[in-house]
């Protein structure tokens, strides 16, 4: 069953705008994971976020972190057309080996 | 190659065949998964792998489905009776040696169709 939930399920922005997209879940964590997806194939990870984390960052990426709340956001700033994609978070839950995926957001860069 | 290769890309095959999938990892990557993705969900787990033992199976959805990796790199995931429901775009991953601290890499997966 799926547990990560993202939100808004699609986001269409002009390039140079920013993206934020925020990501909840059910259970307790080891670590948080966002990943990304173009044409419906091959998943990309973007970045890692563990559960005493509250904040990370990745060149363009910022990922915050609310365990209390059991919330995520990633934030892609100055989005570029090459960031049109779906996005994925995913959980890692102690003691386990597999990722949990939520259904996905769909982010539209328009040029 | 240096990323996790799917073989075939594309599978069509009739209601009731056999299929295989296969999956050649990262190479010196210990752990493998697969996971399957339907239209518009997010993937779902069905098996991981430490080597050569399948260490948690509690994914696959129905005693269908069935993978192996008998030397410990490639992974062939066997579905009996092919379903229409089995539909979907199979991922592949490996990660360095499983565990928290492992990122998982994919694979571009096989997109199975069962006509």
């Amino acid at each position: 069953s799926q547990q990560g939930e993202e939100d808004p399920q699609a986001l269409s922005i002009q390039e140079g705008e920013n993206a934020t997209m925020n990501c909840s879940y059910k259970t307790s964590i080891n670590n948080l994971q966002w990943y990304r997806q173009n044409s419906g194939r091959g998943l990309v990870h973007l970045i890692l976020i563990r559960s005493n984390e509250r904040e990370k960052h990745s060149g363009r990426l910022r990922v915050t972190l609310d365990t209390s709340k059991k919330s995520s956001s990633l934030l892609i700033t100055a989005s570029r057309a090459a960031d049109t994609a779906s996005y994925f978070c995913a959980i890692l839950q102690g003691g386990s080996e597999k990722l949990v995926f939520g259904k996905g957001m769909k982010l539209t860069v328009n040029p | 190659g240096a990323g996790v290769s799917q073989t075939p890309s594309n599978k069509v095959t009739e209601k009731g065949k056999y299929v295989e999938l296969r999956c050649d990892p990262i190479s010196g990557h210990t752990a493998l998964y697969w996971y399957r993705q339907s239209l518009g969900q997010g993937p779902e787990f069905l098996i991981y792998f430490q080597g050569t033992g399948a260490a948690d199976d509690s994914g696959l959805p129905n005693d269908r489905f069935f993978a192996v990796r008998p030397e410990g790199s490639v992974s062939t995931l066997k579905i009996q009776r092919t379903e229409r429901g089995d539909s979907a775009v199979y991922l592949c991953a490996s990660s360095l040696g499983g565990g928290a601290k492992n990122i998982q890499y994919f694979g571009a997966g096989t997109r199975l169709s069962v006509l």
